[in-house]
């Protein structure tokens, strides 16, 4: 079953543009993952964000964690249009080496 | 460089064939690993869990009897997908915990593209 739902499920903006993606989870977690996957390749991981931490930062990729709202949002700065894929959150319920559960996925497309 | 590798990275076979995917750990040993299934323009659905020594653990509505997993070693699980059929193709990948300084990190294989004619 799916655990994250992003949102939105698709977003097309201008290259140089701020991208905000979000995602919201039902279950307690041990942490929670962003991926990126462009058409037909594999996955990428991005960043991932522990449950007892809240912010972090890798490049232009600025991760947030709310537990209490069980939500996470994703946002890249500056895109280009490179960035241009698939985003999707994974998160981790039980031990830190157990499954990931994958949410529906965004599609973000940057125009150059 | 890649830390988990799948071969091979695309296969067409013929219905009521089967097919055999690897998935191997490069520089680390995993008594897990995990078998995912995309179609396109979806999510990856989590098939079964392989366990090292002992049977994989298969989520709900997968057929243990069509996707065969085997995790013989610590480094090498196996899925074989038996009499494919068209609806079976698919993106299969692997993905195995490696462990860090601060716990276990997810790497994924780059998957493996299957197609049933």
């Amino acid at each position: 079953s799916q655990q994250g739902e992003e949102d939105p499920q698709a977003l097309s903006i201008q290259e140089g543009e701020n991208a905000t993606m979000n995602c919201s989870y039902k279950t307690s977690i041990n942490n929670l993952q962003w991926y990126r996957q462009n058409s037909g390749r594999g996955l990428v991981h991005l960043i991932l964000i522990r449950s007892n931490e809240r912010e972090k930062h890798s490049g232009r990729l600025r991760v947030t964690l709310d537990t209490s709202k069980k939500s996470s949002s994703l946002l890249i700065t500056a895109s280009r249009a490179a960035d241009t894929a698939s985003y999707f959150c994974a998160t981790v319920e039980g031990g830190a080496n157990s499954k990931l559960t994958f949410g529906k996925g965004i599609t973000l497309s940057v125009r150059p | 460089g890649a830390v988990v590798s799948q071969h091979p990275s695309w296969v067409i076979c013929k219905s009521g064939t089967s097919v055999k995917i690897e998935c191997r750990s490069l520089d680390f040993q995993a008594t897990t690993m995990f078998w995912y299934r995309q179609f396109p323009k979806q999510s990856l659905m989590l098939m079964a869990t392989s366990n090292e020594g002992s049977k994989a653990t298969y989520e709900q509505g997968v057929e243990k009897d069509k996707f065969l997993i085997n995790h013989a070693s610590l480094t090498l699980s196996t899925l074989t997908v038996t009499s494919a059929h068209p609806e079976d193709s698919s993106f299969y990948i692997c993905s195995a915990p490696k462990p860090t300084s601060g716990g276990y990190e997810q790497y994924f294989g780059p998957g493996t593209r299957l197609t049933v004619t």
